[in-house]
């Protein structure tokens, strides 16, 4: 069964760091693409981060660049987002899906969603 | 900044047709885009629906379907079940620095 379990979530201060993790099962995981995406409580998705099977290509949203850096080691299948400088409006459900497939540039969505893990920024 | 819009609401009866749409601030949606559509319950995670326009996941119900209308993507719901009531978002691949947008969702209400 293809599965994706998110972990790391919790209660943080402002300023401080998290690194959530994502561990992926019944796929050939370093063949994909995966994506961070979050949901602020109430609100609607938001796509957060992209990253390469190989780890060689990474995306991030404007409004999180140079506080996040997405990673992963393909060996323990695993797929990581370090946050960092977090703020109450990160605070948000976030989640690790698969990328369904790309070619030539283009990837044609998203699949396979975890759970999520719940951020909660305060003080 | 591409911004997708969605309708932000919409009710249906049961048994009906309904159909939902995405549009993107930089012109016509078209299968370029590769348009994703999923379905969110309270307390769950999103689960996808259609991809890359009009192509179901194999758990996707054959009551929903995927296309292009108007210079926008559309979900359809044929024979609404009460169960399908849910918020609705659609996913627009454009790749670049900023690859994914999601549509702002359509809370779907089956009255």
């Amino acid at each position: 069964e293809v599965q994706l379990v998110e972990s790391g979530g919790g209660l943080v201060k402002p300023g401080g760091s998290l690194r959530l993790s994502c561990a992926a099962s019944g796929f050939i995981f370093s063949t994909y693409n995966m994506n961070w995406v979050r949901q602020a409580p109430g609100k609607g998705l938001e796509w957060v981060s992209s990253i390469s099977g190989s780890g060689s290509d990474k995306y991030y949203a404007d409004s999180l660049k140079g506080r996040i850096t997405i990673s992963r080691d393909n060996a323990k299948r695993a797929l990581y987002l370090q946050m960092n400088s977090l703020r109450a409006e990160d605070t948000a459900v976030y989640y690790c899906a698969r990328v369904l497939g790309c070619r030539t540039g283009s990837c044609y969505g998203l699949d396979v969603w975890g759970q999520g893990t719940t951020v909660t920024v305060s003080s | 900044q591409t911004v997708v819009t969605q309708e932000p609401s919409l009710t249906v009866s049961p048994g009906g047709t309904v159909t939902l749409t995405c549009a993107s601030s930089t012109g016509a949606v078209t299968s370029g885009y590769f348009p994703n559509w999923f379905q969110q319950k309270p307390g769950q995670a999103p689960r996808a629906l259609i991809y890359s326009t009009t192509n179901k996941h194999s758990w996707t119900p054959a009551r929903f379907s995927g296309s292009l209308l108007g210079g926008k993507a559309a979900l359809t719901l044929s024979g609404v079940q009460p169960e399908d009531e849910a918020e609705y978002y659609c996913l627009l691949y454009s790749g670049g620095a900023q690859p994914w947008v999601f549509g702002g969702g359509t809370k779907l209400t089956v009255l």
